[in-house]
């Protein structure tokens, strides 16, 4: 059965600085893993999926995700938080007819 | 203009009662969605539907009961409405399933509230 896991429910950051949002994913075939964020009281946003192509992964709003084999990671990063990036973070993976989505992680960003 | 809509946005009702939440997509899409978050921001997969036709029910009570009157509509009516029903509904739209990578547009969430 596929899964992810995102480790961290809450990760704080000050504007300006690295954001770093881990996701950890299980899958018996080469999984397809997506980035969507959630901003207060709206849907999901696409921020970014890697399907098989190249590992390094571009996003919007600056944002990027590696996708590694070894470490059965797709962790997401952008070099300089802003404060429009404070949300809620999911990392889910495909599955036929489904996302399974990860726990989440709400990014808080101080000024 | 909006892709994936949803009606109502907040849906405040007693314990015991019916309700439906409707979902329309313009954007030409063969399957549909429902997911439920729960308090805890907790997503999972209700229903999906390819070209009108169930292809998913994960384990949702009979209460739950979609409809899909045509390609570009997924309606969710629940029986019988209980506490733990509360949480926010979330549809979503795709092109037809290939192994998982397409990609699924979200509606913006009905937010239910029973008492």
């Amino acid at each position: 059965a596929q899964s992810v896991t995102q480790l961290g429910s809450h990760v704080s950051v000050s504007e300006g600085a690295l954001v770093l949002l881990r996701c950890n994913y299980s899958s018996s075939v080469p999984p397809y893993l997506f980035w969507y964020v959630q901003y207060p009281n709206q849907g999901l946003q696409l921020l970014l999926k890697y399907t098989s192509a190249a590992t390094l992964v571009k996003g919007i709003n600056g944002f990027e995700a590696e996708f590694k084999k070894s470490e059965t990671s797709f962790h997401l990063t952008k070099p300089s938080a802003h404060m429009s990036d404070a949300a809620e973070y999911f990392c889910a993976v495909g599955s036929s007819y489904k996302l399974i989505f990860g726990s989440g992680t709400r990014l808080l960003v101080r000024p | 203009d909006t892709a994936v809509s949803q009606t109502p946005k907040y849906l405040v009702t007693q314990m015991g009662n019916d309700k439906s939440i409707k979902c329309e997509q313009n954007l030409g899409h063969d399957t549909m969605y429902w997911y439920k978050q729960d308090s805890k921001k907790f997503l999972k997969i209700m229903f999906s539907y390819n070209n009108k036709e169930l292809i998913i029910n994960e384990t949702v009570p009979n209460r739950f009961s979609p409809k899909s009157p045509d390609k570009a509509h997924l309606n969710l009516h629940i029986n019988s409405l209980e506490l733990g029903d509360s949480a926010v509904y979330f549809c979503a739209s795709s092109h037809a399933p290939a192994g998982g990578k397409e990609t699924q547009y979200f509606g913006p969430g009905t937010r239910l509230l029973v008492l």
